[in-house]
């Protein structure tokens, strides 16, 4: 059974790109879940999303960021014009279901801003 | 709101020591779980142990120990005999519900160093 991959491992964008990270859960998972860890922190929670709707972007910056899930294929991150402080590794995590079921993370996509 | 404290920022130990990483937590649930994870220099997070609230039982898993205290809201990890590839940031964390969701509150992370 294949665990959480995610794509690609690693980014480069120059200033003012778009980055798109993908997410593909673990079979049978339908809850997925992206945090981010910026340079010497720890990971912080951004947003949560189920098959076709976000349940909870509370960590979301409020512009340049989006996330979505769609019924079929994996779950983006969004990033419009990036900027050198969104060089970060983002990583998504995904469950069964809700609340008391276990995450299980990705590899994690290191994005960097030139 | 929920609030993980690593206030051990970096460890370094010689090997065969043995090393305890702390980890205390501020919540006001009655129901939570509390993560270890492992970063290894890869980048990769490695999965640890998971305890529930309601389990203050002592863990041990090979060199590695948990120990659960909800008196001093803290779930320390100790390392015995520490090896070179032990090196690694470890990172405590707490779950928060809301929303139907698990989300998890990390600490800023312990850098785990072991010399030879």
């Amino acid at each position: 059974n294949a665990g959480v991959m995610q794509n690609p491992r690693h980014l480069v964008r120059r200033r003012g790109q778009e980055a798109r990270l993908r997410c593909s859960p673990m079979k049978g998972h339908s809850h997925v879940y992206w945090y981010r860890q910026l340079p010497e922190e720890g990971l912080k929670f951004m947003v949560y999303l189920q098959k076709e709707n976000i349940i909870d972007e509370s960590g979301m910056p409020k512009e340049r960021f989006s996330a979505e899930f769609p019924k079929e294929g994996p779950s983006i991150l969004r990033i419009q014009q990036v900027v050198r402080g969104d060089s970060a590794a983002y990583f998504c995590a995904s469950s069964a279901g809700t609340a008391l079921f276990e995450q299980y993370f990705g590899p994690g996509t290191r994005l960097t801003v030139t | 709101a929920q609030k993980v404290t690593q206030a051990q920022t970096e460890i370094s130990v010689v090997e065969k020591e043995d090393v305890t990483l702390d980890c205390v937590y501020e919540t006001r649930d009655t129901t939570y779980y509390l993560f270890w994870y492992k970063q290894p220099p890869s980048g990769e997070l490695v999965f640890l142990i998971r305890r529930n609230s309601f389990d203050e039982q002592n863990e041990i898993s090979g060199r590695y120990s948990w120990n659960f205290q909800k008196s001093t809201s803290s779930f320390n990890f100790t390392i015995t005999a520490s090896q070179v590839v032990d090196s690694a940031v470890y990172f405590c964390a707490l779950s928060e519900f809301g929303q139907g969701a698990q989300k998890l509150v990390f600490g800023q992370g312990t850098r785990l160093t072991i010399n030879p």
